[in-house]
């Protein structure tokens, strides 16, 4: 059965800093990896879709990787702002459903 | 030009009641599904249909039911609420198994 873990749960940082989110899966067979935002209240936004094949997407200050191999993705956030706070959501994509892990919830300080 | 939208967005209502949440997408897509998340925050799938077709029934209660009526809509209606049921649901489309998904906002359900 596919778990996703994320780690930290919690992250809070200054403005202006690089960081890291984790994410890792359990079992490799997997169509893609999603990266999503939620902020309170709100639905999940799509930030990056990385397919099985690939290593690695980007999107401005985003970039996510994928090891499928060892079952991790990254989620790496540049120059970080006030506007980044939110929950970051990791979903592998396996047996037509996304699979979610608990997601980090980052608050960066101004 | 919303993607994927719900209705209602906040649903208050009684146990024993029967309530029905909307969505429906102008993406074009094939396949769409309900995602229940709980009070930790926990995201898990519930249905999919494939062009008004059930693919996949995870475990839910039959008290829940949904309904395709074409492939660009997906309804829940849930029988007989309970306290536990109180979530948010997020309906969800993509176009295939190698595709992205696309969320709604989300239907914020208490039930008292």
């Amino acid at each position: 059965k596919q778990e996703v873990t994320q780690i930290p749960a919690a992250l809070s940082v200054p403005e202006g800093e690089n960081l890291v989110l984790n994410c890792s899966f359990t079992d490799s067979a997997i169509y893609n990896l999603q990266w999503f935002r939620q902020d309170p209240g709100k639905g999940l936004t799509s930030l990056l879709l990385i397919q099985s094949s690939q290593r690695e997407q980007t999107s401005g200050r985003l970039n996510a990787s994928l090891d499928k191999s060892s079952g991790r993705s990254t989620l790496y956030i540049a120059a970080s702002q006030p506007g980044d706070s939110a929950t970051y959501l990791c979903a592998v994509n396996q047996g037509g459903k996304l699979i979610f892990g608990q997601g980090t919830e980052l608050s960066v300080k101004p | 030009d919303t993607a994927v939208s719900q209705t209602p967005k906040y649903l208050v209502t009684q146990m024993g009641n029967d309530k029905s949440i909307k969505c429906e997408q102008n993406l074009g897509h094939d396949t769409m599904y309900w995602y229940k998340q709980d009070s930790k925050k926990f995201l898990k799938i519930m249905f999919s249909y494939n062009n008004k077709e059930l693919i996949i029934n995870e475990t839910v209660p039959n008290r829940f039911s949904p309904k395709s009526p074409d492939k660009a809509h997906l309804n829940l209606h849930i029988n007989s609420l309970e306290l536990g049921d109180s979530a948010v649901y997020f309906c969800a489309s993509s176009q295939g198994e190698a595709y992205g998904y696309t969320f709604g906002s989300g239907t914020r359900l208490t039930v008292v």
